[in-house]
Formats: structure tokens, C-alpha cells, sequence
């Protein structure tokens, strides 16, 4: 079954506006990372964040994870046009003497961003 | 330009040819893998490879063939394959240590006809 589910599934905002993008997932993890694709192209790792850690933050970027709930959420503050692509979460299963990016995708949001 | 690369980046071919995908990564990873992204799905895993031994093959049909002779290089090899295949082929390296991120090359855009 699908690990990770990305919410909303489509996002449009004004540049300069912040974007949130959520994502929720189902089974213990190692990690859970973010990434970010444009246009039919490869992916792009914007953020790690570990499964003890409940925070993170990466220039405009700011990564929650709540492993209680499942779920972990990808702010985006000041928002540029160049940021228009899909975003994706992926977590890294913890799977017991196993470790690797076995990682499992949720469907990604789209976010355009009009300048 | 992440350190892996993918070659072709584009592939058109018949449902009876047999064709090649390759990848090879240039930042001293230890494990390799293969995604597949169809339209309107979520990326999904077909193969890994930790330190050139297959440890994962996702229920992914036998027409799908992978093939890592060392830890820098991966191929993907295709026969036989139906229109359903076309997809966009990922190939991503990493360290396996349950706390660094992967790194994805651009793709091989295959389109069975």
C-alpha cells in the first residue's frame, strides 16, 4: 500500500506567499526526505529529515516531522516562480537490521507559483 | 548535475526489440537503485542493489532485467515489453546507512510502441 500521501495535491500562489505542503505516511521510519521534480526530469533531494529529529531548516525551506502522527509537513516561505514543480515525500521504512533508501513515494503536490 | 547519469534520455522502441537503460553514479555510493514513474502514479521501487547484490526486486515483471556489474554502474536491461512500460525509468544511488538522502539521475523517457 501507498506509504506516503502528499496534501494538497495541487497548490497555485502568488509569488512572494508561503507554501505548505503536507504528507503523511503509515509505518515506522528511518527517515523521511523531500524532493523536488520539474517538469517530467529527475528528481532533485531538497531535505533529510531523521526520525528523532522534529525539525529542520534549509535556506527558504522548513521541514516538520511528527512521528506520533505520521506526518510531516514542507514549508516554502517567500515563494518564486522558479519554485513551480512537484514536490514529493518519500520515507525510508525502518525495517529491523535493514537499513537503505528502499524508498517509498507518495503522489506528490503540484505547486505553481505565478509571478 | 547530481553524479548520476543516464543514458539515453530518450527511448522509443517496438515490443519486440531488446534495449539497454544505463546508469552510473560518480559519488562512491554502495547501493544502486531503479524507480519507475508512470503517469498519474507515485514513484515506485523495481530494484536495489547494495554493494552489486540485488536486495530487492519488487514483484517487477521478468521482461525487466537488471544487471550491476560494480557499485558505479547499473543497467536495466528490456525485452519483450508492452505499451504499459512507457514510463519514466529513474535510476538513484546512495549510501546505505539509514540517514543520508538518495540522488537520482535524470531519466530515461521510454516509450513502448
Amino acid at each position: 500500500s501507498q506509504q506516503g500521501e502528499e496534501d494538497p495535491q495541487a497548490l497555485s500562489i502568488q509569488e512572494g506567499e508561503n507554501a505548505t505542503m503536507n504528507c503523511s505516511y503509515k509505518t515506522s521510519i528511518n527517515n523521511l526526505q523531500w524532493y523536488r521534480q520539474n517538469s517530467g526530469r529527475g528528481l532533485v533531494h531538497l531535505i533529510l529529515i531523521r526520525s528523532n529529529e522534529r525539525e529542520k531548516h534549509s535556506g527558504r525551506l522548513r521541514v516538520t516531522l511528527d512521528t506520533s502522527k505520521k506526518s510531516s509537513s514542507l514549508l516554502i516561505t517567500a515563494s518564486r516562480a522558479a519554485d513551480t514543480a512537484s514536490y514529493f515525500c518519500a520515507t525510508d521504512p525502518a525495517v529491523s537490521g535493514e537499513y537503505g533508501n528502499k524508498l517509498v513515494f507518495g503522489a506528490g503536490t503540484i505547486l505553481r507559483v505565478k509571478s | 548535475e547530481t553524479g548520476v547519469t543516464q543514458t539515453p534520455r530518450h527511448l522509443v522502441m517496438g515490443m519486440t526489440n531488446k534495449k539497454s537503460l544505463k546508469c552510473e553514479q560518480h559519488l562512491g555510493h554502495n547501493a544502486m537503485y531503479w524507480y519507475k514513474q508512470s503517469a498519474k502514479k507515485p514513484l515506485e521501487l523495481m530494484f536495489v542493489y547494495n554493494f552489486k547484490e540485488q536486495t530487492e526486486n519488487n514483484s517487477v515483471p521478468s521482461r525487466f532485467s537488471p544487471e550491476c556489474p560494480n557499485s558505479s554502474h547499473l543497467f536495466l536491461h528490456l525485452h519483450t515489453l508492452q505499451p504499459e512500460d512507457s514510463a519514466l525509468y529513474l535510476c538513484a544511488s546512495s549510501q546505505v546507512d539509514g540517514y543520508t538522502e538518495a540522488f537520482f539521475g535524470q531519466g530515461t523517457r521510454l516509450t513502448v510502441v
